[in-house]
């Protein structure tokens, strides 16, 4: 079962941008890009999702390789609340996610 | 708009003993998931029903797990018995037929002792 593969933890300093990357090698042509994130204690929320384009929002900015074989979660500015785990889950045939670890971002004061 | 609604949020039980989780979706959303999420991993899909359909419940532990959506809406996960292997927390996750985005519930903490 292919799933998505990420760094297990990165680090940023607050109010500085972060780049939280995600392989999906298998990733179909139809299928959209994920990103949730999961604060401590809480279930995962809905950050950003792309299909080829980049996209903005918001809370984040999503950068798309052009193979779409990466992407990219973009912070511009961290804060402290952004410290929590992020997934960029593989799309199941438009029906369910199938999530792996995540990267777990740590914010710095 | 309401989120997903989730109850109890926090269950202690012993080993062998059985318990239930409901959960009330979105208003209108079609698909409702049933996920579980092991401490430091990343939720994984038990159930998913259409309306009170299931979809896929290829990873659902059936001798001991149990769930139903009777009316299309509210959804009971339901776990007898119950072991160790089992605490985790427990995700309801739903979305409209057209929609792109999961939107998930705030968990139900399972601790089995």
């Amino acid at each position: 079962d292919a799933k998505t593969t990420q760094p297990n933890s990165m680090e940023s300093n607050e109010e500085e941008p972060v780049h939280l990357p995600c392989n999906h090698s298998t990733i179909s042509g139809t299928d959209y890009i994920h990103w949730y994130r999961q604060l401590p204690s809480q279930g995962p929320e809905y950050v950003i999702h792309g299909l080829t384009s980049n996209v903005n929002n918001r809370m984040a900015s999503l950068a798309i390789a052009e193979d779409r074989k990466s992407s990219t979660l973009i912070l511009h500015r961290a804060t402290l609340r952004d410290a929590a785990v992020y997934y960029c889950p593989r799309d199941n045939y438009g029906q369910n996610f199938v999530f792996g670890p995540g990267t777990r971002l740590s914010v710095l004061p | 708009e309401a989120g997903v609604a989730q109850s109890p949020r926090y269950k202690i039980i012993e080993k062998r003993q059985s318990v239930a989780f409901w959960c009330n979706p979105i208003s209108g959303h079609a698909t409702l998931y049933w996920y579980q999420q092991i401490l430091g991993q990343g939720p994984k899909l038990l159930i998913q029903f259409q309306n009170n359909g299931v979809v896929d419940d290829s990873q659902l532990p059936k001798d001991r797990f149990s769930a139903e959506r009777l009316k299309g809406v509210d959804s009971t996960l339901k776990i007898q018995p119950a072991k160790l292997e089992d605490s985790a927390v427990y995700l309801c996750a739903s979305r409209t037929d057209s929609g792109n985005t999961i939107y998930f519930g705030e968990g139900s903490w399972l601790t089995v002792v």
